[in-house]
């Protein structure tokens, strides 16, 4: 069984700065997706970020960018130029096939300073 | 992106009764929905994985006869509560795939949720 763990339970970063969001993730397949979704307050989850592990180059969106280690099975979220929207719970979250469920890790709050 | 519909947002009950909530997906037609419970600052956890035209297949630890989940058409999936108790207190959430669109195949939109709370 796969399994996500995200070790931080809450973060906080200054607007405009720079945070990264650490996870890592456990499974024996060598072909997989990897997600991190954001849960703002209004509850809605909504896909930040997509990496296909068969895919060396990093995805990127924007402020959004991901530090994908295959081998070390780490998957980081950096966001750059916080802003205060940025206030959120961030998950990751694994797939195995894109027909399968989504396994989430347990969260992590961030919370963007003025 | 595709669009995914909870219904009703929130629902206050009574301990006893049964409660249903409905995922609907407005612009696309989805043969797999999921249910995920969520409970206060915590992860989303699968509950069951609901199939159109067939049963819905529980997670390990899931009660089926407490969560129903019924999967009519190709557009909606109710999940019903029954002989609700505070403890079932908590936020239910589906999501389904757009197997058809034009995006990424293994996208999954989510609906607003539904927050139940059972007194």
């Amino acid at each position: 069984a796969q399994t996500v763990t995200q070790s931080q339970p809450e973060m906080s970063v200054q607007e405009a700065e720079t945070v990264t969001l650490s996870c890592t993730y456990d499974t024996s397949e060598s072909n997989y997706y990897l997600f991190w979704y954001k849960q703002p307050p209004s509850r809605q989850m909504i896909l930040v970020i997509r990496q296909e592990a068969y895919k060396q180059q990093n995805a990127t969106e924007n402020r959004f960018s991901v530090n994908f280690q295959k081998a070390a099975k780490s998957f980081s979220l950096k966001i750059s130029d916080s802003q205060l929207g940025d206030t959120a719970m961030y998950f990751c979250a694994f797939m195995l096939r894109a027909n399968s469920k989504l396994t989430f890790g347990k969260g992590i709050t961030l919370s963007v300073r003025p | 992106g595709a669009v995914v519909s909870q219904h009703p947002s929130w629902v206050i009950c009574k301990s006893g009764t049964s409660v249903k909530i409905e995922c609907r997906s407005l612009d696309f037609q989805a043969t797999t929905m999921f249910w995920y419970r969520q409970f206060p600052k915590q992860s989303l956890m699968l509950m069951a994985t609901s199939n159109e035209g067939s049963k819905a297949t529980y997670e390990q630890g899931v009660e089926k006869d407490k969560f129903l989940i019924n999967h009519a058409s190709l557009t909606l999936s109710t999940l019903t509560v029954t002989s609700a108790h505070p403890e079932d207190s908590s936020f239910y959430i589906c999501s389904a795939r757009d197997e058809t669109g034009t995006g990424w195949p293994g996208e999954l939109f989510f609906g607003e949720g539904s927050r139940l709370t059972v007194l």
